[in-house]
């Protein structure tokens, strides 16, 4: 059963565009909801996380904005750039006292120059 | 401050051997999870310590097991082998019980041959 549906599978912007990535969850227990970056050959890298008592968080050019009632949150990358071609994974935890993270399947980003 | 250490980074295994990896948190991190990363199944939870004790266990065979030393370095051992075994074993340190702010490692890249 999976748990966190992530879309889409792969996403191809310009530079300077917008990404946006979207995760949805099952699972109302959960109550922490992180993104990680991962570069080939590389472990995941915390990007931004957030809380259900809050609709918005932005860090820099990364902005997560989160709908309880509908229980999805999303992933947005504003001024989209080559560096940041990456995959990127949504993760929540907090399902019944484990704080375990659990995965969304990826997204593949590539940002065209 | 030193970030995740994993060793070996690749290992080549035959089918039927054990392994053993080892994961060296951030310095003060006291929660150890490890994670396995397939093409296939994406990011998956196998166990998380705190203070030598196992917290969680993912749903993994009884083959995967692992341990936490008072210093908080970890190991993980996988017995007898199989080829859907390869992949990208991932460690994550963080502070405290809760998991939050989860930090990977490279990790290391198992393939059973």
């Amino acid at each position: 059963q999976q748990q966190v549906k992530q879309s889409p599978q792969s996403l191809i912007v310009q530079k300077g565009g917008i990404s946006i990535i979207n995760c949805a969850y099952e699972n109302t227990a959960f109550d922490y909801f992180p993104w990680y970056q991962q570069f080939p050959g590389k472990g995941p890298a915390l990007l931004i996380a957030i809380r259900p008592d809050v609709s918005e968080k932005k860090e820099g050019r990364f902005t997560i904005s989160f709908n309880k009632s509908a229980k999805q949150f999303s992933l947005h990358i504003m001024d989209s750039q080559p560096g940041d071609s990456a995959t990127y994974f949504c993760a929540a935890s907090g399902q019944g006292g484990s704080e375990k993270l659990v995965f969304g399947k990826g997204t593949k980003l590539t940002v065209n120059p | 401050k030193a970030g995740v250490t994993q060793t070996p980074r690749y290992l080549i295994k035959t089918r039927g051997q054990q392994v053993t990896l080892s994961c060296s948190p951030i310095s003060g991190h006291r929660s150890v999870s490890w994670y396995q990363q397939t093409p296939g199944q994406g990011l998956q939870f196998l166990f998380e310590y705190f203070s030598e004790t196992q917290r969680n266990k993912g749903n993994f065979p009884g083959r995967f097991s692992g341990r936490q030393f008072s210093n908080s370095r970890s190991e993980m051992n996988v017995s007898t082998l199989e080829l859907g075994d390869s992949a990208l074993y991932l460690c994550a340190s963080s502070l405290s019980v809760l998991g939050l702010r989860a930090f990977f490692g490279q990790g290391t890249r198992l393939t059973v041959v």
